[in-house]
């Protein structure tokens, strides 16, 4: 079964700052999708950030990007420039591709890490 | 907004009762899949249905049960309820493997006292 493990259970960064969030996943597929998403208080789970396992290009939204390094299984996500509005709980997630297969495709999530944007 | 509509939105109850929470997807998707997520931690698997059809199971107690609809909405059903269910339920719907990702409803809230 694959597992997602987010070694940092809360991290700080000054506001404009760059932080960047650990995430390490086991699996032995190999097309598979990784995701980001982002808990605010509101306790809504929004979608922060999407790689797909066949692209070796980096994926990039805005402020967001992530350190896609597949034969090491990891995953990390970078904010740029902090904001406020940042703060919230990350998940790290994976996702198998399963194409045709509607099985096993559910979100299998780390622990979160809760980031705190200081002013 | 994501388009998965969830109710309600908050439930308050007592031990030994029996709740449903409601889910619509997105228009078009035919994955739904339940999370439960108690008070700070990770969301956990507790079912997906494709079409009508129950696809995967995850961490889901005997006393949960769920199905789907043939106009695709998914209802879950807790019964015998226990403190320890208190939680929020999040509903999650997808297209299937074309996009990978899946998106969320804003949770239902389950206090059990």
């Amino acid at each position: 079964a694959q597992t997602v493990t987010q070694s940092q259970p809360e991290m700080s960064v000054q506001e404009a700052e760059t932080v960047t969030l650990s995430c390490t996943y086991d699996t032995s597929e190999s097309d598979y999708y990784l995701f980001w998403y982002k808990q605010p208080p509101s306790r809504q789970m929004i979608l922060v950030i999407r790689q797909e396992a066949y692209k070796q290009q980096n994926a990039t939204e805005n402020r967001f990007s992530v350190n896609f390094q597949k034969a090491a299984k990891s995953f990390s996500l970078k904010i740029s420039d902090s904001q406020l509005g940042d703060a919230a709980m990350y998940f790290c997630a994976y996702r198998s591709a399963g194409i045709g297969f509607q099985g096993a495709q559910k979100l299998v999530f780390g622990q979160g890490t809760r980031l705190t944007i200081n002013p | 907004d994501s388009g998965v509509t969830q109710t309600p939105k908050h439930l308050i109850t007592a031990t030994g009762q029996r709740v449903t929470l409601r889910c619509s997807p997105r228009s078009g998707d035919l994955s739904v899949y339940w999370y439960q997520q108690s008070l700070d931690q990770g969301l956990q698997f507790l079912i997906q249905y494709y079409n009508g059809e129950e696809r995967a199971k995850g961490n889901i107690l005997e006393r949960f049960s769920a199905q789907q609809f043939p106009d695709l909405h998914s209802e879950l059903n807790l019964s015998s309820l226990e403190l320890g269910d208190s939680a929020l339920y999040f509903c999650a719907s997808s297209v299937g493997a074309a996009t990978g990702e899946l998106f969320f409803g804003e949770g239902s809230r389950l206090t059990v006292l």
